[in-house]
């Protein structure tokens, strides 16, 4: 039981350089999240997607965009990395839990970006 | 703007102590609060969770409490053990909002044998 699968784990980057995070999950969940984690600011969310074929900007999505390949598939690409997006990244996927949104996440990737 | 607001950022206690995490929230309108755990090198995962119409739910050493009129909740770690040791968050969310998680900035505790 995989759960919610993330790669890469490490990766470095130069700035300007692009690259694509992937997420998949095999909850057959409808909902899924990309976070990132940074130090006293705990998880901001960066982009979201509530179904197949939908996705919505969150708190921080500005540097990046995402693409819902299908219902399994969730995918984080930043165009043009800068320093500032050094950060560890998760991705989540939710169940409804009595109406509420039990957020079950991967084992994230840690980004450098020099 | 942190909608929620957590303290302390790090915490030190003894095996067989309590360990208090407190958070502080602005928007009235948030319905559900969730406390999150998270091992080094691991993505969180829900630990424990309560609405505004109670004020208190345990699950084994774990138990949170709400302030409603205060705005506030916390997370009490009974009888802490070194497995204990670990990053928690609490978060905050609301269904007129698509029941997305806003965060706190998460407080590492260490656990001494």
């Amino acid at each position: 039981n995989a759960g919610v699968t993330q790669t890469p784990k490490f990766q470095v980057l130069k700035t300007g350089q692009s690259m694509t995070l992937q997420c998949a999950q095999d909850m057959n969940h409808n909902s899924m999240y990309w976070y990132r984690q940074d130090p006293g600011m705990g998880l901001r969310l960066i982009y979201y997607s509530a179904s197949e074929g939908t996705t919505d900007k969150g708190e921080v999505p500005n540097g990046y965009n995402v693409s819902r390949l299908n219902k399994r598939e969730f995918s984080l690409r930043l165009e043009s990395a800068a320093p500032s997006q050094t950060s560890v990244y998760f991705c989540a996927s939710s169940d409804p839990l009595g109406g509420y949104e039990k957020l079950f996440f991967g084992s994230g990737t840690q980004l450098s970006v020099l | 703007q942190q909608q929620v607001k957590q303290s302390p950022q790090s915490l030190i206690v003894q095996k067989g102590g309590i360990s208090i995490i407190n958070c502080a929230y602005e928007n009235t309108a948030f319905d559900y609060f969730p406390w999150y755990q998270q091992f080094p090198g691991k993505g969180p995962a829900l630990l424990i969770a309560i609405r505004p119409d109670v004020s208190e739910k345990k699950e084994g050493r774990f138990t949170i409490s709400f302030n409603k009129s205060a705005k506030q909740f916390s997370l009490h770690i009974m009888d802490s053990q070194p497995g204990d040791s670990a990053t928690y968050f609490c978060a905050a969310s609301m269904k007129a909002a698509g029941n997305k998680l806003t965060f706190g900035g998460g407080t590492r505790v260490l656990v001494k044998p």
